[in-house]
């Protein structure tokens, strides 16, 4: 059964590094999602990707974090200049249409210290 | 007001009973309703996805959606002990990037 994948499973990076998650979405999806969800939390939407762009951003979003499609199947995620409270598990997620169902994949644990 | 609100627990039932899980919202714009299930340090798996009003089956699980009370639930029958998790609600309005409101969460647990 195709599924999203992610990597790595778990980083530790150090305040004020940059990091990159990377995602491959289900192959014949053609939205793609960030979300986050800090331990004991709601999962909260970041951003979602159609046609190499954003289509939407949620507030978190800031001028920290970009996306990007380099090639056919990755998306990745990266946070310029990681802070304490970035730590989270960042979920990817994908969707053939944008009103259809939503998967996601099983997680990045980012811890920053 | 949060828009979507969900009953954290923890719900504890024993093997073969019915479960209702319930979320209330505050946008009316949603339009799609999912069902996830999320095992501890897990990705959500989604289980059910409606679209606006009315009821959806799958198996053990039904779905249900009632836009006029913003108001939606899911239905565990014959619950076993593998259904133990976090089951979070996610709903969307169209046209919006369709970027998922999730609630909080509720935990489950099914003794045998």
């Amino acid at each position: 059964e195709p599924e999203v994948t992610q990597t790595p499973s778990h980083q530790v990076t150090q305040m004020g590094q940059e990091v990159i998650l990377r995602c491959v979405p289900i192959s014949n999806h053609l939205y793609f999602y960030w979300y986050r969800q800090i331990l004991g939390q709601k999962v909260e939407f970041l951003v979602s990707f159609y046609n190499n762009e954003i289509s939407e951003k949620s507030e978190i979003f800031d001028d920290q974090f970009s996306v990007e499609r380099p090639d056919g199947s990755n998306f990745t995620l990266k946070i310029r200049s990681t802070k304490l409270e970035d730590s989270a598990m960042y979920f990817c997620a994908s969707s053939r249409q944008g009103n259809t169902e939503a998967f996601f994949g099983q997680g990045t644990r980012l811890t920053v210290v | 007001q949060k828009e979507v609100e969900q009953d954290p627990g923890p719900l504890s039932v024993p093997e073969g009973a019915i479960v209702s899980l319930n979320c209330t919202y505050s946008n009316s714009a949603f339009q799609y309703f999912m069902w996830y299930r999320q095992y501890s340090r897990k990705g959500p798996e989604l289980l059910m996805y409606t679209y606006s009003s009315g009821n959806k089956e799958d198996g053990r699980f039904t779905a249900q959606v009632d836009k006029s009370s913003k108001y939606i639930s899911l239905f565990i029958r014959d619950s076993q002990p593998s259904d133990s998790a976090t089951y979070l609600c996610a709903m969307s309005p169209p046209n919006s990037g369709y970027a998922l409101n999730f609630g909080k969460g509720t935990s489950l647990l099914v003794t045998p």
